[in-house]
């Protein structure tokens, strides 16, 4: 168990709908990263938060939004959902932003 | 595109054999973190390299840094069913540790 929480574990939703995906990062990190894995791409990075900011943008789609909130925890929220984003999505955490992170264990989007 | 190619891309053995998968790339990286991934889970940190050259031992595991941080070898001897899994490199900057260039994995089978 690598102390990251993430919520739902599967989410099965139609295309066009809204989803948030929860994130609780290990108690004491600050910095959250989020991270698409589907068959054809393989792992790819989405975007980081430390300390309730954005620090960095990878290949995240503009209807993708994310933030993270007073508490640390984090919320990937995917909007107008298209059949392609069906894939898992981890969320990530590391104490500083040059400390190894460590992840959770997923939450597969099912878009049917 | 994959800035990190891994092969070879699947490696079926018997249990008590030696193999070697291999993470190269044209850019360089401060540091290199191998990952074991298992179905339905998320990848859970193996050992991370920082200076060209290195060798780092985790058991039967043996991880190398290449002398220009561009490429990364890990070997495990006498394979167990255990040790079956995907094999992922990842690629970190000076600036975040935790957003990872992945590579496309390596999925080991050992067979009893």
């Amino acid at each position: 168990d690598s102390g990251v929480t993430q919520t739902p574990k599967h989410l099965i939703t139609a295309t066009g709908q809204r989803v948030t995906l929860r994130c609780s990062p290990r108690s004491g990190d600050l910095s959250v990263y989020w991270y698409q894995q589907s068959l054809d791409q393989g792992l790819q990075f989405l975007i980081q938060y430390y300390n309730g900011e954005e620090r960095a943008k990878g290949n995240i789609l503009e209807r993708f939004s994310a933030q993270q909130f007073p508490d640390l925890h984090s919320e990937l929220n995917l909007s107008s959902l298209e059949l392609g984003v069906s894939a898992l999505y981890f969320c990530a955490s590391s104490f500083s932003t040059v400390t190894e992170a460590f992840f959770g264990q997923g939450t597969r989007l099912t878009v049917v | 595109t994959q800035l990190l190619e891994q092969s070879p891309q699947f490696l079926s053995i018997q249990e008590g054999e030696n193999l070697t998968v291999y993470c190269n790339s044209s850019s360089v990286f401060s540091s290199l973190q191998w990952y074991r991934q298992e179905p339905g889970e998320g990848p859970v940190l193996l050992v991370t390299v920082v200076t060209g050259g290195e060798v780092k031992k985790l058991k039967r595991l043996t991880f190398q840094f290449g002398d220009a941080r561009k490429d990364s070898s890990l070997h495990i001897t006498a394979a167990q069913p255990g040790d079956t899994g995907l094999y992922l490199c990842a690629g970190a900057y000076a600036d975040s540790w935790g957003k990872l260039q992945f590579g496309a994995g390596t999925q080991v089978v050992v067979t009893p």
